[in-house]
């Protein structure tokens, strides 16, 4: 299984709503990531776990809140968003280990809408 | 700090010609390098990685990549495009936090003509 999947595919939601995005990986991998894309732009980091600890937070706003629950599941909780928040959200995985490089696995992403 | 740059924002091509993606790169050590490509509406796939050794690498669907250290390039090739080609491509080097941090070109979007 070399999947990343994450859910739900696509989510409107609204600035005073709360809403979670899930990603889940079942290849062993240590490394989690949220990424956040706005259309034709590269991904950019948000998040990086790291055997079940953030291990790096990009000065990301706190109305994003990641969460590891263990090392095959990564959520991100959204809160008080505001319209540009909107873009693509896409989960990676990696083994893990910082001298193991390698390649990111991507999910497809969560496609969000802020009204 | 590590930077990529990728000096075409859209290149078009017909099916069936060779194509070059171009990638130069900024980053002290040697670089981890690494070339992914985007269909409309997905995720990432890595096409190709050059960590060290031969300086030719070959990626799936066809495509490959050669690091050239001192041009600081790691140009993409396929000698014959298929319109399933046609998708946005990321080159990115490996940051100082490894594997954690990719630092991004903008991209290139391809565009395939029949």
């Amino acid at each position: 299984d070399t999947e990343v999947t994450q859910t739900p595919k696509h989510l409107v939601m609204g600035m005073t709503n709360k809403k979670s995005l899930k990603c889940e990986q079942h290849m062993g991998h240590r490394a989690m990531y949220w990424y956040k894309q706005k259309a034709k732009k590269p991904p950019e980091l948000m998040f990086v776990y790291s055997y079940e600890k953030l291990s790096i937070n990009e000065s990301v706003p706190s109305r994003f809140s990641p969460e590891c629950p263990n090392s095959s599941l990564l959520n991100l909780h959204l809160h008080a968003l505001q319209p540009e928040d909107s873009a693509l959200y896409l989960c990676a995985s990696s083994p893990g280990d910082r001298w193991n490089t390698g390649e990111l696995f991507f999910g497809e992403g969560s496609r969000l809408t802020v009204l | 700090a590590q930077s990529v740059t990728q000096p075409d924002i859209h290149i078009t091509v017909s099916e069936g010609a060779s194509l070059e993606l171009r990638c130069n790169y900024s980053y002290g050590a040697t670089p981890y390098l690494f070339w992914y490509v985007q269909s409309p509406g997905q995720g990432l796939q890595l096409l190709l990685k050059y960590f060290s050794g031969d300086t030719l690498v070959q990626g799936i669907k066809g495509f490959e990549a050669e690091f050239k250290r001192s041009q600081s390039s790691f140009n993409l090739r396929k000698p014959s495009v298929h319109w399933s080609d046609a998708a946005e491509y990321f080159c990115a080097v490996e940051g100082d936090q490894g594997a954690q941090k990719l630092v991004f070109g903008q991209g290139t979007r391809l565009t395939i003509n029949p």
